[in-house]
């Protein structure tokens, strides 16, 4: 079945270290996104790629690195720059300008 | 950059009745797309609707449709006969069409179904 998955569904985190997500897309879509969700301030986008080996800043991308080296593939590090990284993260693919597809999100925590 | 904003933070609505969210958004542009999506409580974001908005016929699905009023840049959602089944997170969100490839969310609406 095409979608996209995303890996884990929990993450614990510990003070001072890097983790990272991982989204993984069957559709062949181009773009890929990621959001963070927090209670009350729906979803902000933190990074998105348009094609393999590029990718942009989103509106709070800081604390936060990214990598498209497939098409396929679009994993997100939360460095421990981000000063407060625990949220709920969704990861989106589309093609063209038209609906995006949501994996099914990561609940990360730090611990 | 273009905002999207949903003033209601939280709606109610009777089993059977029918309910209208609210959406708003700032742009420039004029060739855009728009998005009503659903979070029910496993927190799968579902496509509910979608509007293109060189098109001034308002988008239906069953029975979902929207308002979409593009010189008040006010696209609200309209969910008729509403069923337990509707509760959730809702969602409105703005695409261009030509500039940056990004989608814009808003803060959403938390309905609750009264049985």
């Amino acid at each position: 079945d095409g979608g996209i998955t995303q890996s884990p569904k929990y993450l614990f985190r510990k003070e001072g270290q890097n983790v990272t997500l991982s989204c993984e897309q069957n559709l062949n879509h181009d773009a890929m996104y990621w959001y963070r969700q927090d209670p009350g301030q729906g979803l902000r986008l933190i990074y998105y790629s348009q094609i393999v080996n590029d990718f942009q800043k989103g509106d709070i991308a800081e604390g936060y690195s990214v990598s498209r080296e497939k098409k396929e593939s679009f994993p997100l590090t939360v460095t421990s720059a981000q000063k407060n990284p625990t949220a709920f993260y969704l990861c989106a693919s589309s093609s063209g300008r038209d609906k995006a597809f949501f994996g099914q999100g990561t609940r990360l925590t730090v611990v | 950059a273009q905002t999207v904003t949903q003033s209601q933070p939280e709606m109610s609505v009777q089993e059977a009745e029918t309910v209208t969210l609210s959406c708003t958004y700032d742009t420039s542009e004029s060739d855009y797309y728009l998005f009503w999506y659903k979070q029910p409580p496993s927190r799968q974001m579902i496509l509910v609707i979608r509007q293109e908005a060189y098109k001034q016929q308002n988008a239906t699905e069953n029975r979902f449709s929207v308002n979409f009023q593009k010189a008040a840049k006010s696209f609200s959602l309209k969910i008729s006969d509403s069923q337990l089944g509707d509760a959730a997170m809702y969602f409105c969100a703005y695409r261009s069409r030509w500039g940056n490839n990004d989608m814009r969310f808003g803060a959403g609406t938390r309905l609750t179904v009264k049985p």
